[in-house]
């Protein structure tokens, strides 16, 4: 089976504009979870998506959102973006019922 | 609340030579799940081994085994005869089920380990 697959690798962008991340699980996978990693914070999780149901959140602004579509694919986004947004933004998919979380290669993202 | 404690930011190793990762963590529940990941230079986070708390037998994978010690809430990662393929950012997580079907992880924030030729 492919991994999951995350795009773009790259992104810069400017203080104030908006971001889209997305990310394509495993085939099979339906949850799927995306964190923020900074060298300081370590991994910081954002939110869960399961059957295009935001079932988890963590603590960050309203300015972070997502969203998954039929597919299981998923979307997230940052509004009017921050230097500290600058980060590497990671998916992982999950099996059903399963416990293990698998990662993408992650989006490295540049805000300046 | 959960948390999860890696207090060696940066070890390296000789080749060849075995080294330890430590991990600690803290949480009352009874039923939980501890992982080690690989994350190498080139950034894709990889699954190095799983250990299921109510299991009293240590995971072991190949050339990487843990020490689980439920008591003392410690969880570390044994790698043997270290390879330069080794180098990594090695982070530790915890995880437990929310609600019915979901689980929360928590990461450590990593030990980055570099083997030395």
């Amino acid at each position: 089976k492919a991994g999951v697959t995350q795009t773009p690798r790259y992104l810069i962008k400017t203080r104030g504009q908006q971001v889209t991340l997305s990310c394509s699980p495993i085939s099979g996978h339906r949850s799927v979870s995306w964190y923020q990693q900074t060298p300081g914070q370590g991994l910081q999780f954002l939110f869960e998506y399961f059957s295009e149901t935001q079932r988890n959140k963590g603590n960050f602004p309203g300015r972070f959102s997502g969203r998954q579509f039929s597919n299981s694919r998923s979307e997230m986004n940052v509004s009017t973006l921050e230097l500290g947004d600058s980060a590497l933004y990671l998916c992982a998919s999950s099996p059903v019922g399963g416990d293990t979380q698998y990662f993408g290669p992650g989006t490295r993202l540049t805000v300046l | 609340a959960q948390t999860v404690t890696q207090s060696q930011p940066e070890m390296s190793v000789q080749e060849a030579e075995t080294v330890t990762l430590s991990c600690t963590y803290d949480t009352s529940e009874n039923n939980y799940y501890l992982f080690w990941y690989k994350q190498p230079p080139s950034r894709q986070m990889i699954l190095v081994i799983r250990q299921e708390a109510y299991k009293q037998q240590n995971a072991t994978e190949n050339r990487f085994s843990v020490n689980f010690q439920k008591a003392a809430k410690s969880f570390s990662l044994k790698i043997s005869d270290s390879q330069l393929g080794d180098t990594a950012m090695y982070f530790c997580a915890f995880m437990t089920r929310v609600t019915s079907g979901t689980y929360k992880y928590i990461f450590g924030t990593g030990t980055r380990l570099k083997v030395l030729a």
